[in-house]
């Protein structure tokens, strides 16, 4: 399989505990981004990174999350003391940025329930 | 924050009916995506339109773009039961940073 993959598919915590997900893009995109989708709505942008540098993060992205690409290769996104208001999916996509096809593939996300 | 809006918000057609959604946008893009979702699920990229494109086809699927209107519709004919799921637009900024998705439309096709 050489799509975008993420781990683990879903995650239940305790209030207050910390989780991290991992995303593997596909292998020769040089893009990677991180989305937030709670029910009902469209995903909401939180950062992304061109090879290891992180570009751009939304206020969204609050002091309690941090993400990571440290070789321009997969990334992580940490969440410090989760709270319920973080339960949602957590999804990740990759692009090819700099070439004629722009297209963005979304892995299957990483449901997280703050319980 | 959304920068699309999917019209209608729920759809529901018979097996074989056409589908037609629509997405209106704010900003200058580069180009706008559609993309499929099946509920609890990752999202599946359908088809890309850029700027400069007015209408684009793959499969069963036909996008149309107008820029000066900052709208997109997607048609799906012939649906199926299969095609039951929700669809989002989501607009590429020129900056290319990111993409900006819409609440999405579901749609139900019933057998």
């Amino acid at each position: 399989d050489t799509g975008v993959s993420q781990d683990p598919r879903h995650k239940i915590t305790k209030r207050g505990q910390n989780v991290t997900f991992r995303c593997d893009p596909i292998s020769e995109h040089n893009r990677l981004y991180w989305y937030r989708q709670t029910l009902g709505q469209g995903p909401e942008f939180l950062t992304y990174f061109q090879n290891e540098a992180q570009l751009e993060k939304s206020r969204l992205l609050s002091d309690r999350f941090s993400a990571e690409r440290p070789k321009g290769s997969f990334s992580t996104l940490e969440i410090q003391r989760t709270e319920q208001g973080d339960s949602a999916m957590y999804l990740c996509a990759s692009s090819l940025w700099g070439t004629a096809n722009t297209e963005a593939f979304f892995g299957q996300g990483t449901r997280l329930t703050v319980v | 924050s959304q920068q699309g809006e999917e019209d209608p918000q729920a759809l529901s057609i018979q097996e074989g009916e056409n589908a037609t959604m629509n997405c209106s946008y704010k900003t200058s893009i580069n180009n706008l995506q559609w993309y499929r979702q099946n509920s609890g699920r990752g999202l599946v990229h359908l088809i890309l339109i850029r700027s400069n494109e007015r209408e684009k086809h793959s499969g069963r699927l036909r996008v149309t773009l107008d820029t000066s209107k900052k709208s997109s519709s997607l048609l799906i004919t012939a649906s199926r039961a299969a095609d039951t799921a929700s669809y989002f637009c989501a607009t590429g900024e020129t900056s290319g940073s990111r993409l900006t998705f819409g609440e999405g439309t579901q749609l139900t096709v019933n057998p």
